[in-house]
């Protein structure tokens, strides 16, 4: 049962690089989020979706682009590399109806020097 | 725009005190609200949920409350042990939108 899964787990980048962060999850979800999460901070929203082809702007989505074209999948995406997205990335997904519930990848810890 | 403060950010006890977590939020319209355990350098782990016609959740020694009225919830650990040492995170689910927002959690240590 892999839940929600995310790629790479760490990863270091030089500024003005760009690289994609994977998350997969399949539980058939169709709400999916993107979180990054700095020391001693909560989780800030930076992009969700509400399903395949639909995505819209959290509080702090400058920097990044997002895509879902599956169900699955919700890549996201940094194109320019700046030190202020050295974070911690997590990727969700949420249960249908009212009664929601989250679910969490392992994360993925960014450096950029 | 929905806010949420955990306090306290930190705490430090001696291990089989009860304690006390709290959480409050500025906006009363929520489906749910989540409890998450985050391990140093892990992900998160959920706890409890309480649905918005709840007023609490118990696992095991947790047991979470809610007030939605006034815009609080509180996380009880009984008998807390060092494996209980954990960042917790206190979010709810916002109606509009269908969003997720989370408070900056409260580091707790609990001393063998």
């Amino acid at each position: 049962n892999a839940g929600v899964t995310q790629t790479p787990k760490f990863r270091i980048l030089k500024i003005g690089q760009s690289m994609t962060l994977q998350c997969t999850q399949d539980m058939n979800h169709n709400y999916m989020y993107w979180y990054r999460q700095d020391p001693g901070m909560g989780l800030k929203l930076i992009y969700y979706s509400v399903g395949a082809g639909i995505t819209d702007k959290g509080e702090v989505p400058n920097g990044y682009n997002v895509s879902r074209s599956t169900t699955e999948d919700f890549p996201l995406r940094l194109e320019l590399a700046a030190p202020s997205q050295t974070s911690v990335y997590f990727c969700a997904s949420r249960t249908p109806g009212l009664n929601t519930e989250a679910f969490f990848g392992q994360g993925t810890r960014l450096t950029v020097v | 725009k929905q806010e949420v403060t955990q306090i306290p950010a930190a705490l430090s006890v001696p291990e089989g005190e009860n304690l006390v977590l709290n959480c409050s939020f500025t906006d009363s319209a929520i489906y749910n609200l989540q409890w998450f355990r985050q391990d140093p350098g892990k992900g998160l782990t959920s706890l409890l949920l309480i649905q918005s016609s709840q007023r609490e959740q118990t696992s095991g020694r947790l047991n979470a409350s809610l007030d939605k009225s006034s815009g609080r919830s509180t996380l009880y650990i009984a008998a807390s042990q060092p494996g209980d040492s954990a960042t917790y995170l206190c979010a709810v689910w916002r109606r509009q939108g269908g969003k997720l927002i989370f408070g900056q959690g409260t580091e707790l240590s609990v001393k063998p």
